[in-house]
């Protein structure tokens, strides 16, 4: 079954803004992972943010990891209209299998 | 980054045939590729493990004489669909992850490109 819930399901800001999405998931973890897909294509790997860490920046990218409350935000700043993708949270569980489940993902559209 | 490719790209069959889809890691062995399938603006459902020299670990619900698995070797694992039916028409992805030599994982698995499989 599927780990990770995202919100919101879809997203549509203006070329500048700024873009949120969120992750949430139900067991302990060893790491989060956020990836991209344009559409019909593959996937980006975006960034790692593993159990013991709270924060981690990427260029643009801010990920926090709350594993507390068992969820994970993404933070996209001064978004461009190349940015328009969905974005995925994926978990990778403890236990060391290096399966990921994939939540449901977020569309985000950058009108320029 | 590891580049993990995937053939073919888009592939149209009849309903009743059986459709090959190859996933290679070009730089690097990878001990572990996991297949996934998604459909139309869904996310990716995990379908199963395949582990060089080993038989594939499969998902719940996923049909392991459907969906046929081998992984021959640390560079290609293959994914054969079996007598398809358009139910399965689906975007297939792979991706390849390496152990270190104490079994643990490295955390970045690379993904391949994607197989858009279409069954008329």
């Amino acid at each position: 079954s599927q780990q990770g819930e995202e919100d919101p399901q879809a997203l549509s800001i203006q070329e500048g803004e700024n873009a949120t999405m969120n992750c949430s998931y139900k067991t302990s973890i060893n790491n989060l992972q956020w990836y991209r897909q344009n559409s019909g294509r593959g996937l980006v790997h975006l960034i790692l943010i593993r159990s013991n860490e709270r924060e981690k920046h990427s260029g643009r990218l801010r990920v926090t990891l709350d594993t507390s409350k068992k969820s994970s935000s993404l933070l996209i700043t001064a978004s461009r209209a190349a940015d328009t993708a969905s974005y995925f949270c994926a978990t990778d569980l403890k236990g060391n299998t290096g399966k990921l489940i994939f939540g449901q993902g977020t569309t985000l559209q950058v009108k320029p | 980054g590891a580049v993990v490719s995937q053939h073919p790209s888009r592939v149209i069959c009849k309903s009743g045939t059986s459709v090959k889809i190859e996933c290679r890691s070009l730089d690097f062995q990878a001990t572990t590729m996991f297949w996934y399938r998604q459909f139309p603006k869904q996310s990716l459902m995990l379908m199963a493990t395949s582990n060089e020299g080993s038989k594939a670990t499969y998902e719940q619900g996923v049909e392991k004489d459907k969906f046929l698995i081998n992984h021959a070797s640390l560079t290609l694992s293959t994914l054969t669909v079996t007598s398809a039916h358009p139910e399965d028409s689906s975007f297939y992805i792979c991706s390849a992850a390496s152990s270190l030599l104490s079994g643990d994982f490295i955390d970045t698995q690379y993904f391949g490109p994607g197989t858009r499989l279409t069954v008329l």
